[in-house]
């Protein structure tokens, strides 16, 4: 069974970094596309960027650009999104979504979501 | 604002047809890259409802359904019951700076 397991809520004061994760199983992690998606409260979806974990290559909304950092290490099945400095305006759900074959194609499975919650 | 256009919000009364319309333009739908549609219900994830552009997965009702007219699709559900209020979402790939991949703005369905 194919899952993206995502990390748990966060809460966070301006200007702190963080880096949260989404764990993919059940299929060979190295060869789908993950992409995050931000989702502000009540609002819509936003693509951020994304990342192929085979080889790292990595494409981002130019939105998001200089933001956030998206990685993953294949060698554990994990995809990252960081920040070095979060700003209230960070607050969101994040989820983590698998794009087959490329992102032109849609996304099949979705992660549970990470709240972030940026506060002083 | 988004780069596909979707009305905002529409509702129906039970068993009634609705249709959701996402708007793009030259770079995207008109292009021709597939559009691709989500619900997501409160409090949970989206979940791919139809894709490339009349496509249902498996597990999808046959009362949703896509189509495509030049740089608009759209989303129909017939026979509307109270489990499809959601937000729907279109997606597609863009070739303009503001891609590679675009979501709509999202429409709330509301069912009477």
């Amino acid at each position: 069974e194919v899952q993206l397991v995502q990390s748990g809520a966060e809460v966070k004061k301006p200007g702190e970094s963080l880096k949260i994760s989404c764990k993919g199983s059940g299929y060979s992690f190295p060869s789908y596309w993950i992409a995050w998606v931000r989702q502000m409260p009540g609002k819509g979806l936003e693509w951020m960027g994304i990342i192929y974990p085979g080889d790292s290559d990595t494409r981002y909304s130019p939105s998001f650009q200089g933001q956030v950092t998206i990685s993953a290490d294949k060698s554990i099945s994990t995809a990252y999104l960081q920040w070095s400095s979060l700003k209230a305006s960070d607050s969101a759900m994040y989820y983590c979504a698998r794009h087959p074959g490329s992102y032109y194609n849609p996304v099949d499975y979705w992660g549970q979501g990470t709240l972030v919650t940026v506060s002083s | 604002q988004s780069v596909l256009t979707q009305p905002p919000s529409v509702s129906g009364a039970p068993g009634q047809r609705v249709t959701i319309s996402c708007t793009g333009s030259s770079s995207n739908i008109g292009a021709g890259y597939d559009v691709h549609w989500y619900q997501q219900l409160p409090g949970t994830a989206p979940k791919l409802l139809i894709y490339g552009n009349s496509n249902r997965p498996s597990g999808v009702p046959d009362r949703f359904s896509g189509s495509k007219s030049g740089t608009s699709v759209s989303l129909a559900i017939t026979g509307l019951q109270a489990e499809d209020e959601a937000d729907y979402y279109c997606q597609s790939y863009d070739s303009s700076l503001s891609g590679p991949v675009v979501f709509g703005g999202g429409t709330k369905l509301t069912v009477l």
